[in-house]
């Protein structure tokens, strides 16, 4: 039973327009939510994350929506640029282990 | 990223072989883990750990074993290697504050088993 899911293997968006990435979760008890990218051959790297007591985080071009009712995080980006192109999981926690999606693949053509 | 290092990078082994990962790290963090990443799964999380001697198991532990006698060093060990344990592992470390600066993630071992 798969607690965390990305249902759009991937996506494909202009440079400077907004690339919206989508995951739901379904254990209401998940309290942190965090979004990391990974580029081939290379380890997942740390985008940004938000707790279950707020539903919006900030950090530059990247904003995390979280809407715990429906129980779905998105990750937007803004505007997308070529080197945002990379595999994006979303990663959901409650006890401190964090289990992820199965991923989705971004390509931001120029 | 230079605190925590995989090795070995890449190994080809045999089915029924018992194979070791180990992942090191120089941050002196608390946390932990390994996962494997397979194509349609994204990255399972196959064991943890909370301290030195301090383990459980994760989403996908059958098949696989772990050691953590000193903080730096979290060992993984294929029991007996099959052809479904070809994958990329990875190991991630987090400090206290994970939950605002997340894991770090080494860069991975390809295990091919044949």
């Amino acid at each position: 039973d798969q607690q965390v899911k990305q249902n759009s293997p991937s996506l494909s968006v202009q440079e400077g327009r907004i690339s919206i990435l989508n995951c739901d979760y379904t254990n209401s008890m998940f309290d942190y939510f965090l979004w990391y990218k990974k580029y081939p051959a290379e380890g997942p790297t740390f985008l940004i994350s938000i707790s279950s007591i707020k539903d919006k985080n900030e950090d530059g071009r990247f904003t995390v929506f979280l809407n715990k009712s429906a129980k779905h995080l998105s990750l937007h980006i803004v505007p997308s640029q070529p080197g945002d192109s990379a595999v994006y999981f979303c990663g959901s926690s409650n006890t401190g282990k964090l289990i992820f999606g199965q991923g989705t693949t971004l390509q931001v053509k120029p | 990223d230079a605190g925590i290092t995989q090795s070995p990078r890449h190994k080809v082994t045999e089915t029924g072989t018992p194979v070791t990962l180990r992942c090191h790290q120089t941050e002196n963090h608390r946390y932990m883990y390994w996962y494997r990443q397979d194509p349609g799964h994204g990255l399972r999380l196959i064991h943890y750990s909370y301290g030195v001697k301090d383990t459980d198991k994760g989403e996908v532990s059958d098949g696989y074993s772990v050691s953590r006698s000193k903080t730096e060093d979290f060992l993984l060990t294929l029991e007996s290697a099959t052809s479904s344990q070809t994958s990329v592992y990875f190991c991630a470390i987090g400090s206290d504050f994970w939950d605002r600066y997340g894991y770090t993630f080494g860069s991975g071992t390809r295990l091919t088993v044949v």
